[in-house]
């Protein structure tokens, strides 16, 4: 089974308006860690938002909110406010606790673009 | 802070041929590195985790003799693709995991990863 999933490989969206990117994820472990990487078309990978397992509030970084919903076991990206230079590749990423070599395992990802 | 380079950014070679990729963390010491392998319009696969001073702990399906991982240094991690072929051409990309308890960066956590900015190889 998919350890993480996301099941939209590509969305559009109105610049200004906002978007929520999906990411489910399965795990057994009770520590683990939420990740979400934006990756533009040069190829780097942008650390963007984290959401640890115990974390009772959804985290937010600027216009990047993360929906944690522990029981249903997903954590969607909330991009307020959308801008053009937000079209990009969008990639959710768990670290799991029990193993300790810290491994990120990547969802397939989703494209993003931002209509003018 | 928590800045990971790679060298080279790009490469192309001949099949046949050895390419060395290099690893660095510019201002933090990294006892982990990871090496991770993208298909173009695919997800980023790890192929391994890079422990300095010992050996690389490869994922399965991966050739160690094919990739060879060196972690010599708390700043440098080598990823040597042996005897390239063109189904070797990939974009690589690595990170490195800040090794020093309690070392925030912009309140982020101590053992998160920090990715590297790629290096693109075509193998003709």
């Amino acid at each position: 089974a998919q350890k993480i999933t996301q099941t939209q490989p590509g969305m559009f969206v109105q610049e200004k308006e906002a978007v929520t990117l999906d990411c489910t994820y399965d795990t057994s472990d009770q520590s683990y860690g939420l990740f979400w990487y934006k990756q533009p078309s040069s190829g780097e990978m942008i650390f963007l938002i984290y959401q640890g397992s115990y974390d009772e509030q959804n985290a937010t970084e600027g216009r990047y909110s993360l929906n944690f919903q522990k029981a249903r076991k997903s954590a969607n990206l909330v991009i307020s406010a959308s801008q053009l230079g937000d079209s990009a590749m969008y990639f959710c990423a768990m670290r799991e606790g029990v193993d300790s070599s810290y491994k990120l395992i990547f969802g397939s990802g989703t494209r993003l673009l931002v209509r003018p | 802070g928590a800045v990971v380079s790679q060298h080279p950014s790009w490469v192309i070679c001949k099949s046949g041929t050895s390419v060395k990729i290099e690893c660095r963390s510019l201002d933090f010491q990294a006892t982990t590195m990871f090496w991770y392998r993208q298909f173009p319009k695919q997800s980023l696969m790890l192929m391994a985790t890079s422990n300095e001073g010992s050996k690389a702990t490869y994922e399965q399906g991966v050739e160690k003799d094919k990739f060879l991982i060196n972690h010599a240094s708390l700043t440098l991690s080598t990823l040597t693709v042996t005897s390239a072929h063109p189904e070797d051409s990939s974009f690589y990309i690595c990170s490195a995991r800040v090794a020093e308890p309690g070392l925030a960066f912009q309140g982020r956590y101590y053992n998160e990863q920090f990715f590297g900015p790629g290096t693109r190889l075509t193998v003709l």
